[in-house]
């Protein structure tokens, strides 16, 4: 079974100031690890992905985010926020060694809002 | 590329009726497609994941003769609430997935019901 833990249901930061939402999984086989955003009222888009080629995942809008098996985490960063980041996040992770029946696991989600 | 729609963005029914939500994919034929739930300020919990041609598989605990699923074609999935209650009040939030690459899950823009 695999599970997602986000740390802090929600994170307020200065605009310009660092991003950094917590992302921590269980999972018993190599997972593959996402992180989507989702704006009021809309679907999921998603900023970036691992899936066991390097550890650090660059995304869009200037996220990224780093993989790190000894502590089980996947947290996402952004240097500099922007008010445009404000938004909900989630990070969700996939069974990648079964193929074709891979199921994504949410977690709770971050609220993100930028402080002007 | 890999744009998933849904229709209608948001509807509002009758207690005791039903009610269909489309998911296409729109530039992609989607071998598997999943529909979420989504309660105010929640995850998204996974209610079943669809094959083009074959019966949906449900999650445990969703009640497949309310929540039909059809997936009649390769861009197509249909889902069905049937004799609707307030309590189905939620939003629903299809996803698809393309078979190829990694295996990345497209996530359309969701559906607002409210059941009254």
């Amino acid at each position: 079974a695999q599970s997602v833990t986000q740390l802090g249901s929600h994170v307020s930061v200065s605009e310009g100031a660092l991003v950094l939402l917590r992302c921590n999984y269980s999972s018993s086989v190599p997972p593959y690890l996402f992180w989507y955003v989702q704006y009021p009222n809309q679907g999921l888009q998603l900023l970036l992905k691992y899936t066991s080629a390097a550890t650090l995942v660059k995304g869009i809008n200037g996220f990224e985010a780093e993989f790190k098996k000894s502590e089980t985490s996947f947290h996402l960063t952004k240097p500099s926020a922007h008010m445009s980041d404000a938004a909900e996040y989630f990070c969700a992770v996939s069974d990648g060694s079964n193929f074709g029946n891979e199921k994504l696991t949410f977690g709770t989600g971050t609220r993100l809002t930028i402080i002007p | 590329g890999a744009v998933v729609s849904q229709h209608p963005s948001w509807v509002i029914c009758k207690s005791g009726t039903s009610v269909k939500i489309e998911c296409r994919s729109l530039d992609f034929q989607a071998t598997t497609m999943f529909w979420y739930r989504q309660f105010p300020k929640q995850s998204l919990m996974l209610m079943a994941t669809s094959n083009e041609g074959s019966k949906a598989t449900y999650e445990q605990g969703v009640e497949k003769d309310k929540f039909l699923i059809n997936h009649a074609s390769l861009t197509l999935s249909t889902l069905t609430v049937t004799s609707a209650h307030p309590e189905d009040s939620s939003f629903y939030i299809c996803s698809a997935r393309t078979g190829q690459g990694i295996y990345e899950q497209y996530f359309g823009p969701g559906t607002r019901l409210t059941v009254t």
